[in-house]
Formats: structure tokens, sequence, C-alpha cells
């Protein structure tokens, strides 16, 4: 498709299991962001890659949150022992980076996660 | 580290009415972005200014970049009820080289028709 992709639009988990969050960015653009988004909040910033290495994660939370881009397309955000307060809409967003460009970020349409 | 704030947090203007809200970062920008959210939807980037005192209009939206490049505002001439949603302003923290951009707090607007 044209836009960004994101899978699962939904997911409910149990606490303390282990959570796979996936993006797909526009084609050609080298930069990806992850953001999570709390009911009534803004985007808060995760991750950050530029091509596939992660040029910026100061916004992981903690060790349980990591994030691949291995090919430099295709992201993965992966939640271990998830806890309720993770609950939250996971998006991603992606951008031509420093191949050009507005700085413009495309944002897909979130993988709400709810943690029981 | 750097935040981005927003004024107000909710505003309810009758349709018609002007709108505005406000941005202030604690650090200075190089840009500014601004992204409008609508109700159970994912953010839609509107525009991004670069110059500082840089003013630019998109039909009833004017945006404005301040001279000092720490702060911004958007103000919407005649809201409709199409302009229902929440706007954030978003600055990149450029850190090594990097550029992570941290969203402002959001003013979530209503319109009543």
């Amino acid at each position: 498709g044209a836009g960004v992709s994101q899978t699962p639009s939904n997911k409910v988990t149990e606490k303390g299991k282990y959570v796979e969050l996936r993006c797909d960015p526009i084609s050609g653009h080298t930069a990806l962001y992850w953001y999570r988004q709390s009911l009534g909040q803004g985007p808060e910033f995760l991750i950050y890659f530029q091509g596939t290495g992660a040029a910026d994660d100061s916004g992981l939370p903690n060790d349980r949150f990591f994030a691949v881009r291995p090919e430099g397309s295709v992201s993965t955000l992966k939640i271990q022992r998830t806890e309720r307060g993770d609950s939250a809409v996971y998006l991603c967003a992606s951008s031509l980076g420093l191949a050009g460009g507005s700085g413009e970020l495309f944002f897909g349409e979130g993988s709400r996660l709810t943690v029981l | 580290g750097q935040q981005v704030m927003q004024i107000p947090q909710y505003q309810h203007v009758q349709e018609g009415e002007d709108f505005t809200t406000y941005c202030n970062s604690s650090t200075t920008l190089s840009n500014i972005q601004w992204y409008k959210q609508r109700p159970g939807g994912h953010p839609v980037f509107l525009i991004q200014l670069v110059k500082s005192g840089e003013v630019k209009k998109q039909k009833r939206l004017t945006f404005q970049f301040g001279e000092a490049k720490k702060n911004s505002s958007l103000h919407i001439t005649a809201t409709q009820t199409t302009d229902v949603g929440t706007y954030f302003c978003a600055g990149p923290g450029i850190t090594s080289g990097t550029y992570k951009y941290i969203f402002g707090t959001g003013t979530r607007l209503k319109v009543l028709a």
C-alpha cells in the first residue's frame, strides 16, 4: 500500500506475556519512528531508526522494550513481560529522513495494545 | 530533557469563531511541525516552519514561528465543524545529529454548531 501499515490493529494480552508489533513504512523512507500515545496525551517518542540502526532509543521506557529494523524497512517493536501500564496505542511513523524532504512524518493507524 | 508545552489544553468554540493554540519549547528549535489528529485517528502533518518569524497560511489556518524559534502558534479563522480534533506541535530534539520529534501536549478543539 501507499501508506504506513501497522499490524495488528488491536492486541489484547495478559500481564506478563510477550508482544510484537509490526510496522511497514512507506517504500523509500529511511527514517522510522515508534511513538506511544495514551488516551488524551500527545505521542510519546520511543525510538528512531535511520536505516537499519537505532539512531536514538532514548525514549524506550525500560529494558522490556526493544525494537529492530534488520533490513532497513519493516520494523518490529517487542515488549517483554507486559504490564498493565503498557496499555496504549503504539504509533509508527516514517519519513524520508536523511534522504531529504520536509521531514514530514507519515503515521500509521496505530496498534492498540491492551494488557489485562 | 526537552519539553514542548501547548496551551490551552482544551478549547470549545462556536462555529464561526476564531481559535488559537500556542506552543512553547524549552529549547531553541531548528524547525517546528504541526499535526492534526481527528478523534480516533492518527496524527496528520499540516505544515513545517523553519525560519525565525516565519508565517505561513493554509486557507483559514495561519501558522507562525517565533523570532527566537522557541515558540509557535496556529490560528484558525472562522472555525468549522471539520476543524474538530487535537492539534499538536512537534519539534526536533537534535542530539548528535539525530532527529527525534518531540510532540507537544496538544490542544483539543471542539466546535459547536
